[in-house]
């Protein structure tokens, strides 16, 4: 089945620094590639995705690139700020997106203001 | 709010009683999840339904069992409670079974002693 690998598990970084997290997937047919952000104590929530067919995707201060290739993909957040700091999982979509969503462990971001 | 609520919110039990986790949902999502979430482990599924009465089985769902008998209700039960079960459980629901619109409800945090 699908394999995930998420790194680092712990990143700090200085406020106003940009953050990057890497993810490598193993099912070459994944095709759906969606990142979370958990803060302490809450449910996960969806930040930001991309498909297989699209290389780049930004959002104001966050964007995601996808190689497929070399099956990975990753996050980068631009300009960190305090309220960036929380639990960030990758996940990918296995089979064509016949199965369910396969999760990375996570990485702890923390933006030391 | 998200359309997803668990309850109970919070539970300890004994080793050995059986539990039941209630995931109810206001959007008329077809699918529905149930995982686990533990340090260093990040989330992992243990169910899933993809219709009323259909389920099926994720990575880690030795120890548990699932019913969904109506479209908004989907229930975890674990037979008999282990400590290895106590955990953080998430319900979530989405459109599609790739994962597109996932939502997460809140969370059950189970303790097990």
């Amino acid at each position: 089945g699908e394999n995930v690998e998420q790194h680092p598990s712990t990143l700090s970084v200085q406020e106003g620094d940009s953050a990057v997290i890497k993810c490598t997937y193993s099912d070459s047919a994944s095709n759906y590639f969606p990142w979370y952000k958990q803060e302490l104590g809450k449910r996960p929530q969806l930040i930001i995705d991309i498909r297989s067919n699209v290389g780049e995707k930004k959002d104001q201060r966050i964007a995601v690139t996808l190689n497929k290739t070399a099956k990975h993909f990753s996050l980068h957040i631009t300009e960190t700020q305090p309220e960036d700091s929380a639990v960030y999982f990758c996940a990918a979509s296995p089979n064509s997106g016949n199965t369910p969503l396969v999760f990375g462990k996570g990485t702890r971001l923390s933006v030391i203001a | 709010d998200a359309g997803i609520t668990q309850s109970p919110r919070h539970k300890v039990t004994e080793t050995g009683t059986p539990v039941t986790l209630r995931c109810h949902q206001t959007e008329n999502h077809r699918y529905m999840y149930w995982y686990r979430q533990d340090p260093g482990h990040g989330l992992r599924l243990i169910h899933y339904s993809y219709g009323v009465k259909d389920t099926d089985k994720g990575e880690v769902s030795d120890g548990y069992s699932v019913s969904r008998s109506k479209t908004e209700d989907f229930l975890l039960t674990l037979e008999s409670a282990t400590s290895s079960q106590t955990s953080v459980y998430f319900c979530a629901i989405s459109v599609f079974l790739d994962g597109y619109g996932y939502t997460f409800g809140s969370g059950t945090r189970l303790t097990v002693v």
